[in-house]
């Protein structure tokens, strides 16, 4: 029973430059949400998406985007990287939106020099 | 929005004592209360979760209290073994708008002394 799996593990960027991170959801799954985990704190929501439209937003700059594919995986893009982007980006997927379950994956460590 | 408090940041006791994290919440639409385990360098694991038509529920050496009242929960560990030292977050979904969103708290770093 494969868990959601993100990709790539670590990436390492400078600022300016642009980031695509990648989720697949567990198999079934229909929804995908993201979070940023600032080292110390709690996962904060960033998005979230379901039958590939975006259902929710978190308080983030217009940087920041993603969107689901056909398949429901996800791609989160961050734009003109600042070095507050430094975290760990998970993704998180449910069956479907509203009343769910979510199970995180091991998410990507963005680094930001 | 919804903020959730998380109490205490860290925590140590003694391998088989009992270990309690709090949380409160201030979003009275908030209906569903997860729990993640996080150990280090590894993703959060939910380790149990209520909604709000329950007051308490059980698995195993954890329970999770729930208070909607007075907007407050609580995970109760019980016979703590050093496997369980991880860091637990607390989190909070409110229904609105039918957006999977979770508020989490700030987590509690629970070491326990073999």
């Amino acid at each position: 029973d494969a868990g959601v799996t993100q990709s790539p593990t670590h990436l390492i960027k400078t600022r300016g430059q642009h980031v695509t991170l990648r989720c697949s959801p567990i198999s079934g799954h229909k929804s995908v949400s993201w979070y940023q985990q600032v080292l110390g704190q709690g996962p904060q929501f960033i998005f979230q998406y379901y039958e590939k439209e975006e259902r929710g937003r978190g308080n983030f700059p217009d940087r920041f985007s993603a969107r689901q594919f056909p398949n429901y995986s996800s791609e989160l893009n961050v734009n003109a990287l600042l070095l507050g982007d430094s975290a760990l980006y998970l993704c998180a997927s449910s069956l479907w939106q509203g009343k769910d379950t979510q199970y995180f994956g091991p998410g990507t460590r963005l680094t930001v020099l | 929005g919804e903020n959730v408090e998380q109490h205490p940041s860290t925590l140590s006791v003694q391998e088989g004592d009992s270990a309690v994290i709090k949380c409160t919440y201030s979003d009275s639409a908030s209906n569903y209360f997860p729990w993640y385990k996080q150990e280090l360098g590894k993703r959060p694991q939910l380790i149990i979760d209520i909604r709000s038509n329950v007051g308490e529920k059980k698995d195993q050496r954890i329970a999770v209290t729930l208070n909607k009242t007075a907007k407050h929960f609580s995970l109760h560990i019980t016979e703590t073994q050093p496997e369980d030292s991880a860091v637990y977050f607390c989190a909070a979904r409110p229904l609105r708008g039918g957006a999977n969103n979770l508020f989490f708290g700030t987590g509690t770093r629970l070491t326990v002394i073999p």
